[in-house]
């Protein structure tokens, strides 16, 4: 069984420019969630896809979206970045919608110069 | 607006030891309840959950125990092992009773040290 992986491992960019990253399932999972994690802080919930469709949003701003593709994969953009979004993007993936624990991968560190 | 709260930032306990850890929160309508236990460079690891019909839930050496009444809850780790040494988050989530999107909301994280 694959678990959930992330890409890519690091990335650098520098303020004002668009970001995307990736996302794959663990193998028949439905569902992926996104979160961020800002230095000493927890996961904060961005979105949840839920069989392509958008199922759920946290406090974020239009310029982070998302996509999820037949194949349950799912990418996080994000657009006009700023210092503040320098953090660990985490995805996670789940079976069932609604209560279930949902198994994350290792993260994306996105520095923000 | 801290939903989650783990108010101690770190605990360091001799292995063989029981560790506790503690959360609080602050809305009622959280009905499901999970432990992370995550590694440097590595994503969070589902650990153990309870659900608010219960107040407690037991899987080795994990407990965790719910207190609703408080808006408390607590892993108990028994016996400390080193390699339970990490950073350990609560969640929680509306997910039972709501249904659709099972947001969770994290706390900030209690590093906890297991002292050989």
């Amino acid at each position: 069984e694959t678990g959930v992986t992330q890409s890519p491992t690091h990335l650098i960019k520098t303020r004002g420019q668009q970001v995307t990253l990736r996302c794959s399932s663990q193998s028949g999972h439905n569902t992926v969630s996104w979160y961020q994690q800002a230095l000493g802080q927890g996961p904060q919930f961005i979105f949840q896809y839920y069989r392509e469709e958008e199922n759920g949003r946290g406090n974020f701003p239009p310029r982070f979206s998302g996509l999820q593709f037949p194949n349950y994969s799912s990418e996080l953009n994000v657009n006009a970045l700023e210092l503040d979004d320098s953090a660990l993007y985490l995805c996670a993936s789940s079976l069932v919608v609604g209560g279930d624990e949902q198994f994350f991968g290792p993260g994306t560190r996105l520095t923000v110069l | 607006d801290q939903q989650v709260k783990q108010n101690s930032p770190s605990l360091s306990v001799q292995e063989g030891r029981i560790s506790i850890l503690n959360c609080d929160y602050t809305n009622s309508m959280f009905d499901y309840f999970l432990w992370y236990k995550k590694y440097p460079a590595e994503g969070p690891t589902f650990l153990i959950s309870i659900s608010s019909i219960k107040d407690k839930n037991e899987d080795g050496r994990f407990t965790v125990f719910l207190n609703k009444s408080a808006k408390h809850l607590s892993l108990h780790i028994v016996p400390s092992q080193p390699g339970d040494s990490a950073v350990y988050f609560c969640a929680a989530s509306g997910g039972l009773t709501q249904g659709g999107s099972e947001k969770l909301v994290f706390g900030k994280g209690m590093k906890l040290t297991v002292n050989p």
